[in-house]
């Protein structure tokens, strides 16, 4: 079975520090990508997502940045942390080039705080 | 564009008892999915349950149904039995092939009274 593991689980970070949170998925190959970031009380927005190896599509301009240097590895970046990039992060997968394949499995979340 | 709306930030119910959760959503496709996701105290999304706009059966786990009505563009989610497990925030999301992303709605809050 298809497991996604993200880390670290939580995460107090100082502004203008870097970052970087990292997802994986077990149990399936070629998997699309996404990472959401959740502010408190409020629905997901989508960051990045991909459909393959170096390929990564921005939803939202931010200093946020995205990688994936392996097929099942999914990493989220930024060089120097805003108080605004606190929220809960979550990465999620799915396979399939549409359809109801393409139901999205989410992680257990980051939660980042930046003081 | 594509958007989802749920109208209900919070809602309650007894223990045993049913609830339902509304969502409606905008979309020019003929061709989409619509699905529930379950967020508990943890935060984790988990997938309740998922519908094909083509199939005009309503799906159904467990105790866990949809109301789709496509004309409508109405996508309730109807809880039976409610158990305190699932207190939880409820969020509708519709996914679309112009996009390909899944779109969320703000979510609804549950409560579940002992």
């Amino acid at each position: 079975s298809q497991t996604i593991h993200q880390w670290p689980a939580t995460l107090v970070q100082p502004v203008g520090s870097p970052l970087s949170l990292e997802c994986t998925v077990e149990g399936t190959s070629n998997p699309n990508l996404y990472w959401y970031r959740q502010a408190a009380g409020r629905g997901l927005q989508l960051l990045f997502y991909s459909v393959g190896i170096g390929q990564i599509s921005s939803e939202v301009p931010q200093n946020l940045s995205a990688s994936r240097p392996q097929d099942r590895q999914f990493i989220l970046s930024s060089k120097k942390l805003l108080l605004s990039d606190s929220g809960f992060y979550l990465c999620a997968w799915s396979v399939g080039a549409g359809g109801i394949t393409d139901t999205q499995y989410f992680g257990p979340g980051t939660r980042l705080t930046v003081l | 564009a594509q958007t989802v709306t749920q109208s209900q930030p919070e809602m309650s119910v007894q223990e045993a008892e049913t609830v339902t959760l509304s969502c409606t959503y905008d979309t020019s496709e003929s061709d989409y999915y619509l699905f529930w996701y379950k967020q508990p105290p943890s935060r984790q999304m988990i997938l309740v349950i998922r519908q094909e706009a083509y199939k005009q059966q309503n799906a159904t786990e467990n105790r866990f149904s949809v109301n789709f009505q496509k004309a409508a563009k109405s996508f309730s989610l109807k809880i039976s039995d409610s158990q305190l497990g699932d207190a939880a925030m409820y969020f509708c999301a519709y996914y679309g092939g112009a996009t390909n992303k899944l779109i969320f709605g703000t979510g609804t809050l549950l409560a579940v009274q002992p």
